[in-house]
């Protein structure tokens, strides 16, 4: 069982949508992370909170806007997406930026009609 | 910069046979090395890690890797697979610190035939 929890599992949305991805950890973890994953590749770094403050941005467009409420939630809110954003979103936490290990959710996957 | 390369993209084995599944990095400074597995459907999930001492480093599901610095390489190896082991291996590396980072490898299918 994973402790970073991802809802939805499956989300489906035209490009005209307004979504929102959630994330949520209760191992008191500090770092939370955003990755976009296509099939048969590995994650793509998005975005890093420390201490619930955006500390990298990967020049991510802008229809990604992240957001992190507190420091066991994170968001991704979704806005007039394109076909190519369809991944599997996935979301980490770690202790802090340092070396502590990232542990990952299960993902989102998305499909943009 | 770091880099991670996994030359195989795809490994086949025999159920109950051993593997090694293989890792390179590049960086002119100290690193931190992981593998990860990617069960189909699922999230990623910390299979071992170095960060300092022993090379020889002992994860979960009986797998391990070495840390060879003069190599500068990280593979990871098990001595009897099984069938349940087919799935997607992520090596990765970080620098640690203010700018931590994973930076993964392509991956390595690993395909255990019956």
């Amino acid at each position: 069982d994973t402790e970073v929890t991802q809802t939805p599992k499956h989300l489906v949305m035209g490009m005209t949508n307004k979504k929102s991805l959630k994330c949520e950890q209760h191992m008191g973890h500090r770092a939370m992370y955003w990755y976009k994953q296509k099939a048969k590749k590995p994650p793509e770094l998005m975005f890093v909170y420390s201490y619930e403050k955006l500390s990298i941005n990967e020049s991510v467009p802008s229809r990604f806007s992240p957001e992190c409420p507190n420091s066991s939630l994170l968001n991704l809110h979704l806005h007039a997406l394109q076909p190519e954003d369809s991944a599997l979103y996935l979301c980490a936490s770690s202790v802090d930026r340092t070396l502590e290990p990232q542990h990952f959710g299960d993902g989102t996957r998305l499909s943009i009609l | 910069a770091q880099s991670v390369t996994q030359l195989d993209s795809q490994v086949p084995v025999f159920e109950e046979a051993p593997v090694e599944l293989r890792c390179n990095y590049s960086s002119s400074v100290s690193v931190y090395l992981f593998w990860y597995v990617q069960y189909p459907n699922q999230g990623l999930q910390l299979l071992l890690k170095y960060l300092s001492g022993s090379t020889l480093v002992k994860g979960i599901n009986g797998f391990e890797a070495e840390f060879n610095k003069s190599q500068t390489s990280f593979h990871l190896r098990k001595p009897s697979v099984h069938i349940s082991d087919t799935a997607e291996y992520f090596c990765a590396v970080s620098r640690g610190g203010a700018t931590n980072k994973l930076i993964f490898g392509t991956g390595t299918l690993l395909a255990v035939q019956p």
